[in-house]
């Protein structure tokens, strides 16, 4: 039982490149999260799912796009890097609403 | 939306000390989570706790939701305690992170 995996664990983008950031999930949840945290910040929330095939916005959602095709799977797009996207990306997710939320290990991704 | 303030921000601690964090929310939650980050980055949940009290091990939490706060309790601190401790409320699904209480425990 892997809990809450993420791929890659760092990335290096130039600016105006675009990536793709993995979160897989095997406990069957149905909450899906995308946050980020910046130096000397707590985590803010960029996207969330309640269940395959939905997404909804979060606090901070400009610049990224997700999708939720397979319910074990929840991937976080950004179309065109920027500096200011510069950050930690922690995936979470709960067996539903209201719940405990187990994160996974993070990815530090770097924008030049 | 709410704001979550968490004190303090900073606490420095020897070894076998005990210690009260505090989280406040400006709006009523129906989820409050504390959460421990140590200092290789990793998240783990401490307790769900949006009412009453729980407690595992050396830590403990109470939750007033009439007041809207909540207190996170370490007793007998240890070195592997440290790092940022991080309350999170909101309803439902949704959480709003506070700023988070860096704890550092000398030996």
């Amino acid at each position: 039982n892997a809990g809450v995996t993420q791929t890659p664990k760092f990335r290096v983008l130039k600016t105006g490149q675009s990536m793709t950031l993995l979160c897989a999930q095997d406990m069957n949840h149905e909450y899906m999260y995308w946050y980020r945290q910046d130096p000397g910040m707590g985590l803010r929330l960029i996207h969330y799912s309640v269940g395959e095939g939905t997404t909804a916005k979060g606090e901070v959602p400009d610049g990224y796009n997700v999708s939720r095709l397979k319910k074990q799977n929840f991937l976080l797009g950004l179309e065109s890097a920027a500096p200011s996207q510069t950050s930690v990306y922690f995936c979470a997710s709960t067996l539903r609403g209201g719940e405990t939320q187990y994160f996974g290990p993070g990815t530090r991704l770097l924008v030049l | 939306g709410i704001q979550v303030e968490q004190s303090p921000p900073d606490l420095i601690l020897q070894e076998g000390a005990n210690s009260t964090l505090r989280c406040n929310f400006s709006d009523s939650v129906n989820n409050l989570q504390w959460f421990h980050q140590n200092p290789w980055g990793q998240l783990i949940n401490l307790f769900y706790i949006p009412s009453g009290t729980k407690q595992n091990g050396r830590l403990s939490a109470t939750t007033v939701a009439t007041e809207r706060y909540s207190l996170l309790y370490i007793s007998s601190s240890q070195t592997t305690d440290s790092g940022v401790y991080f309350c999170a409320g909101g309803s439902y699904g949704k959480l709003t992170f506070g700023q988070g209480t860096i704890l550092t425990v000398h030996p």
